[in-house]
């Protein structure tokens, strides 16, 4: 069955600290998209970052950062120098071949000033 | 701009009534998706559509039902058949099965509450 493990369900740390999150992901299809999303307090999910799984290569944007490693099934985020801003509840997953997306528990990021 | 409307923001209906949820995308987006989140919990997935006309059942469809009528639109109802329905709604969009545009969009969601 195709599923998500975030295993850290609350991460707390405090501002200009690094972080990272971790995605560990299943799934039977050979290609596939993955995603991470955030929700802020207010509750819309905002779509951070798409990856094919035939591109490895890692990415950057700004102070938030994805490690894809297709061999350990894993799909971290790192979000360098952390705002207060930043806090919210993470969200990653596999996109199935039904197109729908798999999601995993989130992870809770709180940020402290 | 293009994006998702839910409505309203906030429900609240009393116990025995079914109530409606809006949700349109003026996105030209083939499929839609019906999510409820549970406080500190992820989503699950209650309905989907990928074309108009058809819909899937999602891991939780008891109790829900839902129309796609219109390319645009996909409500949502909350029947009294739903035992524990106060939860957080969020609908979603995205390419479905063309393959394009695959990453998904969302409403701002409802936060439905039985009084």
């Amino acid at each position: 069955a195709q599923k998500v493990t975030q295993a850290q369900t609350e991460i707390s740390v405090v501002e200009k600290e690094d972080v990272t999150l971790d995605c560990v992901y299943e799934t039977r299809d050979t290609t596939y998209y993955l995603f991470w999303y955030k929700q802020p307090p207010s509750g819309e999910l905002v779509f951070l970052i798409r990856r094919n799984s035939f591109d490895e290569q890692n990415e950057i944007s700004g102070r938030y950062s994805w490690n894809f490693q297709k061999s350990t099934s894993s799909f971290n985020f790192t979000i360098t120098a952390s705002q207060v801003v930043d806090s919210a509840v993470y969200f990653c997953g596999p996109l199935d071949s039904n197109y729908q997306l798999i999601w995993g528990a989130g992870t809770k990021l709180i940020i402290k000033p | 701009d293009g994006g998702i409307t839910q409505s309203p923001k906030y429900l609240f209906r009393k116990e025995g009534q079914n109530v409606t949820l809006s949700c349109e995308q003026n996105l030209n987006h083939d499929a839609m998706y019906w999510y409820r989140q549970d406080p500190g919990q992820g989503l699950r997935l209650i309905y989907y559509s990928q074309i108009v006309n058809d819909f899937q059942k999602g891991d939780i469809a008891e109790g829900y039902s839902v129309s796609r009528e219109k390319k645009e639109s996909f409500p949502l109802t909350v029947t009294s058949a739903q035992k524990n329905p106060t939860a957080f709604y969020l609908c979603a969009s995205n390419g479905g099965q063309t393959g394009a545009n695959t990453e998904a969009f969302f409403g701002q969601g409802t936060r439905l509450t039985v009084v």
